[in-house]
């Protein structure tokens, strides 16, 4: 079965641009996560979206929005790109019901200049 | 709101040598208590489930324990393939909170 897909696996961007990355999540699950992880630290919570509404929001900026489709993938949007914003980008889902684990993707690179 | 921490931050064994990572947090309540493994370059990889204090859980070498403040990771005769980063997590409603993870390398 396949995994959670993430898209692209790397991305160089410029202070200021905007980025779309993308997930798929595994077959069947209807519940996706973003997290962001800094070299060195575990991930932090970005959003989570069930059933294509926002569940949930850690504490980031505005410049970060994210979108479910009715297939459950799920696109992150971050506009006026920081050097800050150098980071993995992880992509997890989940099947709903209890407290289900969640299953992460490879994540994409995100890396500023 | 959970705070997750994870001891010691990095770990160096031999081949064989057992031992233990610490996870401690802050808040109690109806959370589950996640275990992950990190490869270098990869997204983590689900381990372990615990949800009530006392509970264990088994794969391999590895054997996760819980108390009602932290939670174990064991590992029992470790083997090279075991080297990563392990991550402990709190979560409730799929807002999982990380600590920044215990690097385990086993040394031939």
């Amino acid at each position: 079965d396949a995994g959670v897909t993430q898209s692209p696996t790397h991305l160089i961007k410029t202070r200021g641009q905007h980025v779309t990355l993308r997930c798929s999540p595994i077959s069947g699950h209807k519940s996706v996560s973003w997290y962001q992880q800094v070299l060195g630290q575990g991930p932090q919570f970005i959003f989570q979206y069930y059933e294509k509404e926002e569940r949930g929001r850690g504490n980031f900026p505005d410049r970060f929005s994210a979108r479910q489709f009715p297939n459950y993938s799920s696109e992150l949007n971050v506009n006026a790109l920081l050097l800050g914003d150098s980071a993995l980008y992880l992509c997890a889902s989940s099947s709903v019901g209890g407290l289900q684990p969640q299953h992460f993707g490879d994540g994409t690179r995100l890396s500023i200049l | 709101e959970d705070q997750v921490t994870q001891s010691p931050e990095a770990l160096r064994l031999q081949e064989g040598e057992s031992s233990s990572l610490n996870c401690s947090y802050t808040v109690s309540g109806l959370r589950g208590l996640f275990w992950y493994r990190q490869d270098p370059g990869k997204g983590p990889e689900f381990l372990f489930t615990l949800y009530s204090a006392g509970e264990e859980k088994e794969k391999e070498r590895l054997k996760a324990t819980l108390t009602k403040k932290e939670s174990f990771l064991h590992i029992t005769a470790p083997k090279p393939e075991d080297s990563a980063t392990y991550l402990c997590a709190r979560g409730i409603r799929e807002k999982l909170t990380f600590g920044t993870g215990t690097r385990l390398t086993i040394i031939p």
